[in-house]
């Protein structure tokens, strides 16, 4: 099946700061989003994202379907951002199959 | 809209009992998801439904399993005969499928320890 990574790991930023989240995948996709898990566990769709650039306020992600990654910019970094980001792809055979499959995470900390 | 809700948010019980949670999607979605998370791991796929088909079982999905969602609405996700493997954060999510955008959208989960 379809591999996900996710770099880095662990991430600890200084409020105010920028940051970049990679997700890597190893196969073709037609469906790749972006969550965030908050400090008390839920989980906030960030972007659903299968090819392009898009924006929400201080985020933005950009993914390039052709060298399987997508990247999601963390701009003027608050303590609420703080959590587990999570890039999630289906693997893509000719239709939707309803099977996200979810990288392991990068677990960013703000600090005030 | 509420968003996704589900119920109980803590279930505690003995290994062995019978367990049923319940998950009432975003009323205009018509697919609904269950996941399972685990401490330090990202939510892993179960199953779904599409209206009240069900369309994919993960392999995780033993026979103790099993999951419905009469009439396309509320889905109820049962486990019986409870393992402690079993304890982890189950998550229902609800999507629509209009071919352009197919945002996940989920609940709270529910915390289920076997002791």
């Amino acid at each position: 099946g379809i591999q996900v990574e996710q770099s880095p790991p662990d991430l600890i930023l200084q409020e105010g700061a920028n940051s970049t989240l990679r997700c890597n995948f190893s196969d073709s996709v037609n469906n790749l989003q972006w969550f965030h898990q908050n400090p008390w566990g839920q989980l906030i769709n960030l972007f659903y994202i299968p090819s392009g650039t898009k924006q929400n306020g201080r985020l933005s992600a950009t993914t390039v379907a052709t060298e399987r990654y997508s990247l999601l910019y963390i701009s003027s970094s608050q303590t609420t951002d703080s959590g587990v980001y999570f890039c999630a792809v289906e693997q893509d055979y000719g239709g939707s199959q309803g099977n996200l499959i979810f990288g392991k995470g990068t677990k960013l900390s703000v600090k005030p | 809209d509420t968003g996704v809700s589900q119920n109980p948010r803590h279930k505690i019980t003995k290994r062995g009992q019978n367990v049923t949670f319940r998950c009432d999607p975003i009323s205009e979605h018509n697919r609904l998801y269950w996941y399972r998370q685990t401490l330090g791991q990202g939510p892993e796929f179960l199953t779904y439904f599409q209206n009240e088909a069900q369309l994919e079982k993960s392999r995780l999905l033993s026979d103790r399993f099993s999951a419905e969602r009469p009439k396309g609405s509320f889905s109820t996700l049962e486990i019986q005969r409870t393992e402690q493997g079993d304890s982890a954060m189950y998550l229902c999510a609800s999507s629509l499928v209009t071919g352009v955008n197919e945002k996940l959208f989920f609940g709270s989960g529910t915390q289920l320890s076997v002791l």
